[in-house]
């Protein structure tokens, strides 16, 4: 099966604009999840999602969002880009089956410079 | 923080060396998971525990997990150059909750 791949791998913004981050996750994986990484507040969770709902929102203002499409792959946007949203931002995909117990498989992740 | 702790933050071992790396975290748990990175890459799964089981173990990984102290361990045996990376626990919280808490990372250099 393929892995879980992100689109695009870079992306350069300038603060004020907005930007959307693509993931598709491995072939009958029905949740994603999104991830931040800054070498200053390491792995940060910032939500997640199962057949098109979100179950969980991690600690992130609203200018940040996402979806997901009944085929799986989702998005996140964030809007109004600020300098302290330069960072890696990863996506997981996971089958958690009926014991909802589950590994997560990361995307290689798309890193994002806001200047 | 809604971080986890990990400890050492930075640990250096010659190659055939054992590296043990500690995870502590804040609330009870369905379960942890282990993960490397290499250079600000994205993350390769190594070892789930389930808050029922109390080790694991993957080839040269050996997985503990103590939830009475809240805490779980890695030990990589007989460390080679290629394990040189960054490793992170996330746990999962009991039922209704989808998310993981990372830990803050422990960076392992082997030296050859």
């Amino acid at each position: 099966k393929a892995g879980v791949t992100q689109t695009p791998r870079y992306l350069i913004k300038t603060r004020g604009q907005q930007v959307t981050l693509s993931c598709s996750p491995i072939s009958g994986h029905r949740s994603v999840s999104w991830y931040q990484q800054t070498p200053g507040q390491g792995l940060q969770f910032l939500f997640e999602y199962f057949s098109e709902t979100q179950r969980n929102k991690g600690n992130f203002p609203g200018r940040f969002s996402g979806r997901q499409f009944s085929n799986s792959r989702s998005e996140m946007n964030v809007s109004t880009l600020e300098l302290g949203d330069s960072a890696l931002y990863l996506c997981a995909s996971s089958d958690p089956g009926t014991s909802g117990v589950s590994e997560q498989f990361f995307g290689p992740g798309t890193r994002l410079t806001v200047l | 923080s809604q971080q986890g702790e990990e400890d050492p933050q930075a640990l250096s071992i010659q190659e055939g060396e054992n590296a043990t790396m500690n995870c502590s975290y804040k609330t009870s748990i369905n379960n942890l998971q282990w993960y490397r990175q290499n250079s600000g890459r994205g993350l390769v799964h190594l070892i789930l525990i389930r808050s029922n089981e109390r080790e694991k173990h993957s080839g040269r990984l050996r997985v503990t997990l103590d939830t009475s102290k809240k805490s779980s361990s890695l030990l990589i045996t007989a460390s080679r150059a290629a394990d040189t990376a960054s490793y992170f626990c996330a746990s999962r919280g009991g039922s209704g909750t989808y998310k993981y808490i990372f830990g803050t990372g422990t960076r392992l250099k082997v030296l050859a």
